[in-house]
């Protein structure tokens, strides 16, 4: 199957700091990308769906002026978690689009303490 | 509202034995179905997918999908404890550019 990675894949930073979480899909090109959040024993929640070359599409209730995505190239995806909280403390994962399918990448935990 | 549905478990089946893994779907227009396993801690890992009706195998695993009645199933032949993780049921809402909705999914315990 197809590859995505993901970096870093932890992160622990202090309150009101920003955070950048890389994905790459290493042997596939993926105009489209997805970021979720799973919270613990919580299923995943789409938080927003990227498209290479144009502006992310955000969930409701998902802060787009917090979580700021940038899809540059069909082959990375960024996420960055802005001023975050502890409340934004959690297990983010994206995913890049293959045909109709979505291969994840590794995960990203992020503690703010 | 669009929902997917799974019995969260646990689901607990001796090794050896057949699991079965359930999902109902609430989008009559669905066009493509998926199973994911995710091991506690880690992102989920595609296992299946399925598009037409019917059962559709994959070495220990087999598909099935029955679009009348809305329902897709995921079984696994001779468990291993190594099975024993989170299934996740996904579904290609349709007319979606790719976008899925995950079922919370169900938790498989395969005892030894």
């Amino acid at each position: 199957g197809a590859v995505v990675s993901q970096h870093p894949s932890w992160v622990i930073c202090k309150s009101g700091t920003s955070v950048k979480i890389e994905c790459r899909s290493l042997d596939f090109q993926a105009t489209t990308m997805f970021w979720y959040r799973q919270f613990p024993k919580q299923s995943l929640m789409l938080m927003a769906t990227s498209n290479e070359g144009s502006k992310a599409t955000y969930e409701q209730g998902v802060e787009k002026d917090k979580f700021l995505i940038n899809h540059a190239s069909l082959t990375l995806s960024t996420l960055t978690v802005t001023s975050a909280h502890p409340e934004d403390s959690s297990f983010y994962i994206c995913s890049g689009q293959g045909n109709y399918e979505q291969y994840f990448g590794p995960g990203t935990r992020l503690t703010v303490t | 509202q669009k929902e997917v549905e799974q019995n969260s478990g646990p689901l607990s089946v001796p090794e050896g034995a057949i699991a079965s893994l359930n999902c109902t779907y609430s989008d009559r227009g669905s066009q493509s179905f998926f199973w994911y396993r995710q091991y506690s801690g880690k992102s989920p890992e595609l296992i299946m997918f399925i598009y037409s009706n019917g059962d559709k195998e994959d070495g220990r695993f087999t598909a099935q999908l029955n679009k009348a009645s809305q329902y897709v199933s995921l079984l696994i032949r001779d468990s291993q404890p190594s099975d024993s993780a989170t299934y996740l049921c996904a579904v290609s809402p349709g007319g979606s550019q790719g976008n899925l909705i995950f079922g919370k999914g169900t938790k498989l315990s395969v005892k030894p």
